[in-house]
Protein backbone atom coordinates (compact mmCIF):
# COMPACT_ATOMS: atom_id res chain seq x y z
CA UNK A 1 0.00 0.00 0.00
CA UNK A 2 1.65 3.17 -1.21
CA UNK A 3 1.32 5.91 1.41
CA UNK A 4 3.13 8.58 -0.59
CA UNK A 5 1.53 8.85 -4.54
CA UNK A 6 2.99 10.55 -7.34
CA UNK A 7 -0.01 9.90 -10.31
CA UNK A 8 1.88 11.85 -12.85
CA UNK A 9 4.72 9.83 -13.93
CA UNK A 10 5.68 12.54 -16.29
CA UNK A 11 4.80 16.36 -17.15
CA UNK A 12 6.03 18.57 -20.09
CA UNK A 13 5.90 22.33 -19.71
CA UNK A 14 7.29 25.01 -21.68
CA UNK A 15 10.36 27.11 -20.39
CA UNK A 16 8.90 30.09 -18.84
CA UNK A 17 5.99 28.80 -17.45
CA UNK A 18 4.84 27.14 -14.77
CA UNK A 19 5.43 23.89 -13.36
CA UNK A 20 2.86 21.91 -11.24
CA UNK A 21 4.03 18.49 -9.63
CA UNK A 22 1.29 17.04 -7.11
CA UNK A 23 1.62 14.53 -4.41
CA UNK A 24 -1.15 12.73 -2.15
CA UNK A 25 -0.54 10.96 1.15
CA UNK A 26 -2.58 8.68 2.63
CA UNK A 27 -1.05 8.59 6.24
CA UNK A 28 -2.53 10.87 8.87
CA UNK A 29 0.32 10.77 11.21
CA UNK A 30 2.89 12.80 8.20
CA UNK A 31 3.94 16.18 9.72
CA UNK A 32 6.70 16.60 7.41
CA UNK A 33 7.13 16.72 4.06
CA UNK A 34 9.96 17.35 1.01
CA UNK A 35 10.49 17.11 -2.61
CA UNK A 36 13.71 16.10 -3.76
CA UNK A 37 15.09 16.57 -7.41
CA UNK A 38 17.23 13.66 -8.77
CA UNK A 39 19.50 14.08 -12.48
CA UNK A 40 20.42 10.74 -14.20
CA UNK A 41 23.38 8.98 -12.43
CA UNK A 42 23.35 11.16 -9.31
CA UNK A 43 21.42 11.48 -5.95
CA UNK A 44 18.22 13.25 -5.33
CA UNK A 45 19.23 16.70 -4.14
CA UNK A 46 16.70 18.45 -1.46
CA UNK A 47 14.89 20.95 -2.34
CA UNK A 48 12.32 22.34 -0.25
CA UNK A 49 10.37 21.26 2.75
CA UNK A 50 7.03 22.29 4.71
CA UNK A 51 6.20 21.12 8.10
CA UNK A 52 2.00 20.25 8.67
CA UNK A 53 1.91 23.78 10.80
CA UNK A 54 1.96 25.42 7.64
CA UNK A 55 -0.01 25.40 4.26
CA UNK A 56 3.12 27.26 2.41
CA UNK A 57 6.77 27.63 1.87
CA UNK A 58 8.52 29.54 -0.83
CA UNK A 59 12.10 29.43 -2.22
CA UNK A 60 12.82 31.37 -5.16
CA UNK A 61 10.96 30.28 -7.64
CA UNK A 62 9.42 26.73 -5.71
CA UNK A 63 6.54 26.90 -3.65
CA UNK A 64 5.24 24.06 -2.12
CA UNK A 65 1.64 23.89 -1.08
CA UNK A 66 0.35 21.38 1.75
CA UNK A 67 -3.32 20.65 2.39
CA UNK A 68 -3.83 18.42 5.04
CA UNK A 69 -8.02 18.01 4.69
CA UNK A 70 -7.27 16.63 1.06
CA UNK A 71 -3.84 15.03 1.86
CA UNK A 72 -2.55 16.81 -1.18
CA UNK A 73 0.88 18.50 -1.34
CA UNK A 74 2.04 20.37 -4.55
CA UNK A 75 5.34 21.92 -6.02
CA UNK A 76 5.06 25.06 -8.13
CA UNK A 77 7.69 26.34 -10.30
CA UNK A 78 7.78 29.83 -11.66
CA UNK A 79 9.04 30.35 -14.26
CA UNK A 80 10.17 26.94 -15.22
CA UNK A 81 13.94 26.64 -17.04
CA UNK A 82 15.19 24.01 -18.97
CA UNK A 83 17.65 23.17 -16.10
CA UNK A 84 14.66 22.20 -14.09
CA UNK A 85 14.44 18.93 -16.29
CA UNK A 86 14.97 16.31 -13.88
CA UNK A 87 12.85 13.42 -12.01
CA UNK A 88 11.03 15.16 -8.39
CA UNK A 89 10.41 12.75 -5.48
CA UNK A 90 8.12 13.62 -3.25
CA UNK A 91 8.60 12.58 0.71
CA UNK A 92 6.89 12.34 3.95
CA UNK A 93 8.06 11.68 7.36
CA UNK A 94 5.55 11.22 10.56
CA UNK A 95 6.75 12.36 14.07
CA UNK A 96 5.81 8.75 15.02
CA UNK A 97 9.34 7.29 13.53
CA UNK A 98 11.19 8.79 16.11
CA UNK A 99 14.42 10.99 15.93
CA UNK A 100 15.26 9.21 12.79
CA UNK A 101 12.93 10.80 10.75
CA UNK A 102 12.58 7.45 8.25
CA UNK A 103 11.11 9.50 4.69
CA UNK A 104 8.37 7.53 2.41
CA UNK A 105 9.15 8.73 -0.61
CA UNK A 106 6.44 8.65 -3.88
CA UNK A 107 7.16 6.93 -7.28
CA UNK A 108 8.54 10.68 -8.75
CA UNK A 109 7.22 12.56 -11.23
CA UNK A 110 9.58 13.05 -14.69
CA UNK A 111 9.72 17.04 -15.57
CA UNK A 112 10.43 17.79 -18.58
CA UNK A 113 10.84 21.94 -19.41
CA UNK A 114 11.17 22.46 -22.97
CA UNK A 115 12.85 25.02 -24.55
CA UNK B 1 33.05 19.15 -0.12
CA UNK B 2 32.44 15.11 -0.30
CA UNK B 3 29.32 15.46 1.40
CA UNK B 4 28.19 11.29 0.87
CA UNK B 5 30.56 9.48 -1.13
CA UNK B 6 29.45 6.04 -2.05
CA UNK B 7 31.88 3.05 -3.54
CA UNK B 8 31.46 1.31 -5.68
CA UNK B 9 29.52 2.95 -8.25
CA UNK B 10 28.94 0.36 -10.42
CA UNK B 11 29.08 -3.97 -9.76
CA UNK B 12 28.33 -6.90 -11.34
CA UNK B 13 27.75 -10.25 -9.27
CA UNK B 14 27.07 -13.39 -9.86
CA UNK B 15 23.54 -15.37 -7.72
CA UNK B 16 25.08 -16.26 -4.25
CA UNK B 17 28.30 -14.00 -4.45
CA UNK B 18 28.90 -11.66 -1.52
CA UNK B 19 29.64 -8.05 -1.39
CA UNK B 20 29.74 -4.74 0.63
CA UNK B 21 28.71 -1.95 -0.17
CA UNK B 22 30.67 1.73 1.46
CA UNK B 23 28.89 4.73 2.40
CA UNK B 24 31.18 7.71 3.90
CA UNK B 25 29.92 10.79 5.02
CA UNK B 26 32.23 14.16 6.34
CA UNK B 27 29.35 16.23 7.44
CA UNK B 28 29.91 14.21 11.10
CA UNK B 29 26.00 13.42 10.97
CA UNK B 30 24.84 11.01 13.33
CA UNK B 31 21.84 9.81 11.15
CA UNK B 32 22.58 7.70 8.10
CA UNK B 33 20.19 5.67 5.88
CA UNK B 34 19.95 2.84 3.23
CA UNK B 35 17.77 3.34 0.30
CA UNK B 36 17.29 1.06 -2.70
CA UNK B 37 15.74 2.12 -5.98
CA UNK B 38 13.92 0.18 -8.37
CA UNK B 39 12.36 1.14 -11.80
CA UNK B 40 9.16 3.12 -11.48
CA UNK B 41 9.00 3.18 -7.88
CA UNK B 42 10.56 5.53 -5.56
CA UNK B 43 13.49 5.20 -2.81
CA UNK B 44 12.53 2.40 -0.37
CA UNK B 45 14.35 2.12 3.47
CA UNK B 46 16.26 -0.70 3.61
CA UNK B 47 18.25 -0.45 7.26
CA UNK B 48 19.11 2.92 9.02
CA UNK B 49 21.29 3.86 11.94
CA UNK B 50 20.59 7.02 14.37
CA UNK B 51 24.28 6.77 15.98
CA UNK B 52 27.62 4.70 15.88
CA UNK B 53 27.36 1.07 16.68
CA UNK B 54 23.02 0.91 16.19
CA UNK B 55 21.20 0.10 13.34
CA UNK B 56 17.57 -0.62 12.85
CA UNK B 57 15.49 -2.38 9.80
CA UNK B 58 13.45 -0.13 7.80
CA UNK B 59 10.48 -0.66 5.02
CA UNK B 60 12.81 -3.77 3.07
CA UNK B 61 15.56 -5.14 4.87
CA UNK B 62 15.12 -8.78 4.20
CA UNK B 63 18.85 -9.96 2.52
CA UNK B 64 20.80 -7.10 3.74
CA UNK B 65 22.80 -6.72 7.01
CA UNK B 66 24.46 -3.39 7.76
CA UNK B 67 26.60 -1.98 10.10
CA UNK B 68 28.02 0.87 11.80
CA UNK B 69 31.29 0.73 13.65
CA UNK B 70 32.75 4.30 13.02
CA UNK B 71 30.53 7.35 12.81
CA UNK B 72 31.28 8.17 9.51
CA UNK B 73 30.97 4.93 7.88
CA UNK B 74 27.90 2.72 6.82
CA UNK B 75 27.98 -0.34 5.29
CA UNK B 76 25.70 -2.35 3.24
CA UNK B 77 26.15 -5.98 2.86
CA UNK B 78 24.11 -8.77 0.74
CA UNK B 79 25.17 -12.36 2.21
CA UNK B 80 23.91 -14.47 -0.75
CA UNK B 81 23.04 -12.37 -3.95
CA UNK B 82 19.82 -12.69 -5.42
CA UNK B 83 18.72 -11.19 -9.16
CA UNK B 84 15.79 -9.16 -7.07
CA UNK B 85 18.44 -7.11 -5.33
CA UNK B 86 19.57 -5.79 -8.79
CA UNK B 87 18.67 -2.02 -7.93
CA UNK B 88 20.17 1.44 -7.07
CA UNK B 89 21.24 1.79 -3.66
CA UNK B 90 21.31 5.09 -1.94
CA UNK B 91 23.39 6.31 0.95
CA UNK B 92 22.14 9.40 2.85
CA UNK B 93 22.67 10.87 5.78
CA UNK B 94 21.10 14.04 8.29
CA UNK B 95 22.46 16.36 11.05
CA UNK B 96 20.11 15.85 14.35
CA UNK B 97 17.88 18.15 15.18
CA UNK B 98 17.98 21.18 16.83
CA UNK B 99 14.62 21.87 17.80
CA UNK B 100 14.47 23.54 14.91
CA UNK B 101 13.26 22.52 11.35
CA UNK B 102 13.67 19.28 10.40
CA UNK B 103 17.40 18.48 8.61
CA UNK B 104 16.82 16.88 5.33
CA UNK B 105 18.67 14.06 4.26
CA UNK B 106 21.64 14.47 2.14
CA UNK B 107 22.22 11.86 -0.40
CA UNK B 108 25.37 9.76 -2.30
CA UNK B 109 25.28 9.25 -6.50
CA UNK B 110 24.26 6.02 -5.68
CA UNK B 111 25.56 2.64 -6.67
CA UNK B 112 24.67 0.62 -9.54
CA UNK B 113 24.43 -3.13 -8.66
CA UNK B 114 23.36 -5.73 -11.40
CA UNK B 115 23.24 -9.33 -9.63
CA UNK B 116 22.83 -12.34 -12.84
Amino acid sequence: DQQVKQNSPSLSVQEGRISILNCDYTNSMFDYFLWYKKYPAEGPTFLISISSIKDKNEDGRFTVFLNKSAKHLSLHIVPSQPGDSAVYFCAASARSSGSARQLTFGSGTQLTVLP
Amino acid sequence: NAGVTQTPKFRVLKTGQSMTLLCAQDMNHEYMYWYRQDPGMGLRLIHYSVGEGTTAKGEVPDGYNVSRLKKQNFLLGLESAAPSQTSVYFCASRQTGTGGPISPQHFGDGTRLSIL
